[in-house]
């Protein structure tokens, strides 16, 4: 059974930092892309970043470029987000979500194809 | 970026009637691969979001089949055959044909 498991959310002040992990089970870790996808109270869905099997190629959403950095560690099947000079529009529940292949790198740039399975989230409050 | 847009916002369903929700992209969401990445996902309150249905019509594992996807190029539908009251939730169509991923603004389906 696939599960995902995200931690390191909290309450932080702007222009802090704050490191989430997604603990995966369930399935062969490194052959997957993986993504951040967040979701601000009240709003609807929005993607954040996505990291190929292999950790060797990472995107971001524009929104966060040059301040959020995703990373896995596939001897440990976990994914991180370190997030750096956080802003109140920041303020979401942050979800892990496991591609259903790897990341396809095209000329028209990277394929996620679909989410398959979602985690629970982790709550980060940006405010003073 | 693609813009997903859905229609209705919110949809109030009597239980055991059919529902149907719809989503329009901005540009075809037809791959150089032949295929259509467009998704549903389904999210009940309080809970994350789940797959329904990827490349329009086919239907995630475990997803009962009162639920069904048709569409292409930019017009899409998600259908449920006979509402039950597990069905209550926000809907979203999300787009993975063009980086970056895209989501539709969501719909609320309520029973009335």
């Amino acid at each position: 059974e696939v599960q995902l498991l995200e931690s390191g959310g909290g309450l932080v002040q702007p222009g802090g930092s704050l490191r989430l992990s997604c603990a995966a089970s369930g399935f062969t870790f490194s052959t997957y892309a993986m993504s951040w996808v967040r979701q601000a109270p009240g709003k609807g869905l929005e993607w954040v970043s996505v990291i190929s099997g292999s950790g060797g190629s990472t995107y971001y959403a524009d929104s966060v470029k040059g301040r959020f950095t995703i990373s896995r560690d596939n001897s440990k099947n976990t994914l991180y987000l370190q997030m750096n000079s956080l802003r109140a529009e920041d303020t979401a529940i942050y979800y892990c979500a496991k591609s259903r292949k790897d990341l396809d790198i095209g000329s028209s740039g990277p394929l996620i194809y679909y989410f398959d399975y979602w985690g629970q989230g982790t709550l980060v409050t940006v405010s003073s | 970026d693609i813009v997903m847009t859905q229609t209705p916002l919110s949809s109030p369903v009597t239980l055991g009637q059919p529902a149907s929700i719809s989503c329009r992209s901005s540009q075809s969401l037809v791959h150089s691969d032949g295929n259509t990445y467009l998704s549903w996902l389904q999210q009940r309150p309080g809970q994350p979001p789940r797959l329904l249905i990827y490349k329009i019509s086919k239907r995630f594992s475990g997803v009962p089949d009162r639920f069904s996807g048709s569409g292409a190029g930019t017009d899409f539908t998600l259908k449920i055959s006979r509402v039950e009251a597990e069905d209550v939730g926000v809907y979203y169509c999300m787009q993975a044909t063009q980086f970056p991923v895209t989501f539709g603004q969501g719909t609320r389906l309520e029973i009335k």
